[in-house]
Formats: C-alpha cells, sequence, structure tokens
C-alpha cells in the first residue's frame, strides 16, 4: 500500500536557524511527491513538488526539498527560519493506484520557531 | 481568480438535520475533491471527482453524498447530520493532467449539536 510519514509531531527551532521537516514514504511506481503548508483556520496551500529531475526542489517562502530515491525520502527544508514559518506542515504522494486522482497526505508536523 | 471558494464558512446543525456544503472553482481543474480534517487525523478524503462527471468513494464516505454539478462546482450534502460529522471539511481541486498539486478552498467549520 502506499503512504506517507512523517515521524515528528512538532519541530522547534529558533529563529534564523535551519530547519528541517521530515517525510519518509513507500509507493509502487515512480513517486510524485508534495509539501502543504496550512496556517491557522486557513485551508491547506502548495509549498512545492517532486515529479521529476533534479533532487533538489525550490518552492515558495524559500522553502526547499531534498529528494532521496535510495533513502524513499522527501524531508522539507528553510536555510533560515521565521516565526512566520510557524504552521502545520503536510507532505503527500500521488496515489498511482487510483490512476493519480488521489493524494495521500501526511498526519502533518507542527512547526514552532521561536523568536 | 479567486481559486477555490467554499460557503458557509461556519454552521451550526442539530443531529438529523440536512445541509448541503457548496465549492466553486475557477482554475479549470478537471478533479474536485472533499476533505475532512479532525485534530489527530489529519485530512481523509470523502469524495472526489476524477472529472466533470464522475464522482467516486474516499477513505471516509458513509453519511454524505456529492454533486459535480459542473466543471467548476462539486458540493457535500449531510443528509442527516451526526456529532461525529462536526469537523473542518475542504474542498480541493487539482490539474490531474499536467500539474497534479492540489488547491485548497478556506474550509467549512461544521459543528453538529
Amino acid at each position: 500500500a502506499q503512504s506517507v510519514a512523517q515521524p515528528e509531531d512538532q519541530v522547534n527551532v529558533a529563529e534564523g536557524n535551519p530547519l528541517t521537516v521530515k517525510c519518509t514514504y513507500s509507493v509502487s511506481g515512480n513517486p510524485y511527491l508534495f509539501w502543504y503548508v496550512q496556517y491557522p483556520n486557513r485551508g491547506l496551500q502548495f509549498l512545492l513538488k517532486y515529479i521529476t529531475g533534479d533532487n533538489l526542489v525550490k518552492g515558495s517562502y524559500g522553502f526547499e526539498a531534498e529528494f532521496n530515491k535510495s533513502q524513499t525520502s522527501f524531508h522539507l527544508k528553510k536555510p533560515s527560519a521565521l516565526v512566520s514559518d510557524s504552521a502545520l506542515y503536510f507532505c503527500a504522494v500521488r496515489d498511482s493506484y487510483t490512476g493519480g486522482f488521489k493524494t495521500i497526505f501526511g498526519a502533518g508536523t507542527r512547526l514552532f520557531v521561536k523568536a | 481568480n479567486a481559486g477555490v471558494t467554499q460557503t458557509p464558512k461556519f454552521q451550526v446543525l442539530k443531529t438529523g438535520q440536512s445541509m448541503t456544503l457548496q465549492c466553486a472553482q475557477d482554475m479549470n481543474h478537471n478533479s474536485m475533491y472533499w476533505y475532512r480534517q479532525d485534530p489527530g487525523m489529519g485530512l481523509r478524503l470523502i469524495y472526489y471527482s476524477a472529472s466533470e462527471g464522475t464522482t467516486d468513494k474516499g477513505e471516509v464516505p458513509n453519511g454524505y453524498n456529492v454533486s459535480r454539478l459542473n466543471k467548476r462546482e462539486f458540493s457535500l450534502r449531510l443528509e442527516s447530520a451526526a456529532p461525529s460529522q462536526t469537523s473542518v471539511y475542504f474542498c480541493a481541486s487539482s490539474d490531474n493532467l499536467s500539474s497534479y498539486e492540489q488547491y485548497f478552498g478556506p474550509g467549512t467549520r461544521l459543528t453538529v449539536t
């Protein structure tokens, strides 16, 4: 079965420090991977995706993610965290079994950036 | 572009009442989705519509019905609301032919008493 795991419920980081939010996946075939962010009382917003190509993907708000096929990981990173980055982050994978029409979301990781 | 819009933003229902949540997108996307989000449960797919004229069950379809009215609009109906349906409901859309990422509406916070 295809799945996504976010092993940390919460990540705490000081403003200005680098941040990493972890994600591992299990899929058949080539993975289509996504990161979304959710601010309080808002819907999810798309941050970035990996479909093919360079393993380092750049997205919105200075975020990037590194695709690692051998470790089946797609960790979200940012070189210097901002307080405004505090939010709930979801990793997701496209479900190829349903023809790609569904997306499987991880449980989410809450990021706290302290000033 | 408004993106994905949902109405209403908030709703309180009594057990047994019915209601329809409305969703519309103006991005010409072919696929649309309804999710519910509960604390500690992440996002769970209720129903989806791969393209206009088709709908399919997701992970938690019981107690819900959907209608893909046209390419823009995808509604979710609760026929007889139950307290277990208290949740935040999100509609989303995507272009599953080329870009795949989903775009979400602002959500509807539903309380069933």
